[in-house]
């Protein structure tokens, strides 16, 4: 069956540092691979997608980042936090056609920038 | 650009009751519609998908309605219990890079 892990689960970093959060998925193979954070009354956004190594789409201007080191293997960084990047970031993955393609989250990561 | 929309944001029902979540969207070239349970702190959770071509899809308790042409769709809870209460969330596939457009979510507690 399939899996998918994030870690940290919890993070408290001061301003102007920097981030790395990992998601990684278990027991499937070139999934597509989704960043979103979920911030208080405004609702799930996505941050990235990525249908393989080295294809990464960003869909909002901001000062994070992603990157796909391997198939499953998922990462979002900044090089300097701002108080506005605290929120619950989710990792998701999906596979399959486009009328059956739903996701699946992980327990998400809850950032908290001071 | 492509809203969904959960009105209200919250909603408190006493146990045993039937219930029905409401979401609408701004543009019905949708290829699926999906809702989603999200426990406090935690991850979201497929709980249907009903693609375009549909009308409704069951899970034992919940039923899910699509009308495309008006862009709503229902969630009916049958017979609420206190282990329903979560957030749920109403998300429309449009197929653009596999994005799904999310609403906010509506909170719903379940009383004892």
């Amino acid at each position: 069956s399939q899996t998918i892990h994030q870690w940290p689960a919890t993070l408290v970093q001061p301003v102007g540092s920097p981030l790395s959060l990992e998601c990684t998925v278990e027991g499937t193979s070139n999934p597509n691979l989704y960043w979103y954070r979920q911030a208080a009354g405004r609702g799930l956004q996505l941050l990235f997608y990525s249908i393989g190594i080295d294809q990464i789409s960003s869909e909002v201007p901001q000062n994070l980042s992603a990157s796909r080191p391997q198939d499953r293997q998922f990462i979002l960084s900044s090089k300097k936090l701002l108080l506005s990047d605290s929120g619950f970031y989710l990792c998701a993955w999906s596979v399959g056609t486009v009328l059956t393609d739903t996701q699946y989250f992980g327990p998400g990561t809850r950032l908290t920038v001071l | 650009k492509q809203e969904v929309t959960q009105i209200p944001a919250a909603l408190s029902v006493p146990e045993g009751e039937n219930l029905v979540l409401n979401c609408s969207f701004t543009d019905s070239a949708i290829y699926n519609l999906q809702w989603f349970r999200q426990d406090p702190g935690k991850g979201l959770t497929s709980l249907l998908l009903i693609q375009s071509s549909q009308r409704e899809q069951t899970s034992g308790r919940l039923n899910a309605s699509l009308d495309k042409s008006s862009g709503r769709s229902t969630l009916y809870i049958a017979a609420s219990q206190p282990g329903d209460s979560a957030t749920y969330l109403c998300a429309v596939y449009t197929g653009a890079n596999s994005k799904l457009t999310f609403g906010k979510g509506i909170t719903l507690s379940v009383r004892p």
